[in-house]
């Protein structure tokens, strides 16, 4: 089944430095990548996804890059502010089926 | 829309005793699916409905796990019985067709089992 290889595990940064998370996946016929914010007791919310089709989608400070290829996708978060603390997952879907998410990356912006 | 309803929100049950969590979806959504996370396993796909059916359900950890969807607004998470280590949060998601599409989550059942 799809395998999706989610880094770091934790992340900290200073409030306004950029974050990247980054993930893998392993079916090549995968064709959409969201990406979901969990926040402390609260359930995952979509922040922002891609299509196969496209290699980069921007709104506002989130950014998400897709390389086909390589079947790598990658979470970017410039001018980070302490309320984007929270856990990040990505997912893929697998054979247009079912999603199958990371296992998350915690980040904590440092005011 | 109210969103994805899920019942109860906490469940705090004794080994042994049956658990049945409920999940109401958006409506107009013709895909439901159930996920456990743990701080362990993370965001784990139980199980996945499309139209009422069950699709895949090679998540559902054991046979003690089972699941239902006898409508199109209804469904059910059932343990029985229940052990420690079903603790977890249950989450209920729906989509508004098959394939790829944005999941929106319910608020999650919080279960502890003693």
């Amino acid at each position: 089944g799809e395998n999706v290889e989610q880094h770091p595990s934790t992340l900290s940064v200073q409030e306004g430095d950029s974050a990247v998370i980054k993930c893998t996946y392993s079916d090549s016929a995968s064709n959409y990548f969201p990406w979901y914010k969990q926040e402390l007791g609260k359930r995952p919310q979509l922040i922002i996804d891609i299509r196969s089709n496209v290699g980069e989608k921007k709104d506002q400070r989130i950014a998400v890059t897709l390389n086909k290829t390589a079947k790598h996708f990658s979470l970017h978060i410039t001018e980070t502010q302490p309320e984007d603390s929270a856990v990040y997952f990505c997912a893929a879907w697998y054979n247009n089926n079912d999603m199958r998410f990371g296992a998350g990356t915690r980040l904590t912006v440092k005011p | 829309d109210a969103g994805v309803i899920q019942s109860p929100r906490h469940e705090v049950t004794e080994m042994g005793q049956e658990v049945t969590l409920r999940c109401k979806p958006i409506s107009g959504h013709n895909s439901l699916f159930w996920y456990r996370q743990t701080m362990m396993r993370g965001l784990e796909l139980l199980i996945y409905f499309n139209n009422n059916v069950p699709i895949d359900d090679s998540g559902m950890p054991e046979d003690r796990f089972s699941a239902k969807m006898p409508n199109a607004s209804f469904s059910t998470l059932k343990i029985q019985p229940s052990e420690p280590r079903d603790s977890a949060v249950y989450f209920c998601a729906s989509s508004l067709r098959s394939g790829a599409n944005v999941l929106t989550f319910g608020a999650g059942s919080r279960l502890t089992v003693l």
